[in-house]
């Protein structure tokens, strides 16, 4: 079944301790991206990359890594979390030659104290 | 800055009404998006309607494109309970599908 994979789903964790929420996609996806989506402001994109080792800024990239190692693999890295990180994240991925049609993931929902 | 806006915020409806969505954004686009949301879940796409194209059809679901007005609406036909959902309409209008950017969507409620 073709699918991106998040995890975790939820998280509770406090300020400054690094984490990472792991994305896979089985579909061989060139392009990946990273959105956060808050209550009043809608999904904003944090991340991109378009194919291995190729990544770029999206709207709100501060506080913020990723990684393309793999074109499966597009890890969200928060290295000191803070409060204002609290948010539902999105994976998600689509072909390069497509037209863009997205396939997300079911979102993991983060909760920095 | 966000491209595509929705509107309304929120639409509440009886089953068997149509239930129209409308998005506005501001530059020129190759393609219009869009997608259906259930709560906390991750997003669906339905529809993507390109520039040069003025009406789609799929299934119940209707999405005109005026690039003239710079403006797209979703037409839901014969509503169902389970359509409730939160609906995003997505542009491509800086530069490419790579910076697809998100209005901020209409919460959809069907009323059963």
């Amino acid at each position: 079944e073709a699918q991106v994979t998040q995890n975790p789903r939820y998280l509770i964790t406090v300020t400054g301790k690094k984490l990472t929420v792991t994305c896979s996609q089985n579909m061989n996806h060139e392009y990946m991206s990273w959105y956060r989506q808050d209550p009043g402001l809608g999904l904003r994109q944090i991340y991109y990359s378009m194919n291995v080792e190729v990544t770029d800024k999206g709207d709100v990239p501060e506080g913020y890594k990723v990684s393309r190692k793999e074109k499966r693999n597009f890890p969200l890295i928060l290295e000191s979390p803070s409060p204002n990180q609290t948010s539902l994240y999105f994976c998600a991925s689509s072909r390069l030659e497509n037209t863009g049609e997205l396939f997300f993931g079911e979102g993991s929902r983060l909760t920095v104290l | 800055s966000q491209q595509g806006e929705e509107d309304p915020q929120a639409l509440s409806i009886q089953e068997g009404e149509n239930a129209t969505m409308n998005c506005s954004y501001k530059t020129s686009i190759n393609n219009l998006q869009w997608y259906r949301q259930n709560s906390g879940r991750g997003l669906v796409h339905l529809i993507l309607i390109r520039s040069n194209e003025r009406e789609k059809h799929s299934g119940r679901l209707r999405v005109t494109l005026d690039t003239s007005k710079k403006s797209s609406s979703l037409l839901i036909t014969a509503s169902r309970a389970a359509d409730t959902a939160s609906y995003f309409c997505a542009t491509d209008g800086r530069g490419g599908s790579e910076k697809l950017v998100f209005g901020k969507g209409t919460k959809l409620t069907v009323n059963p």
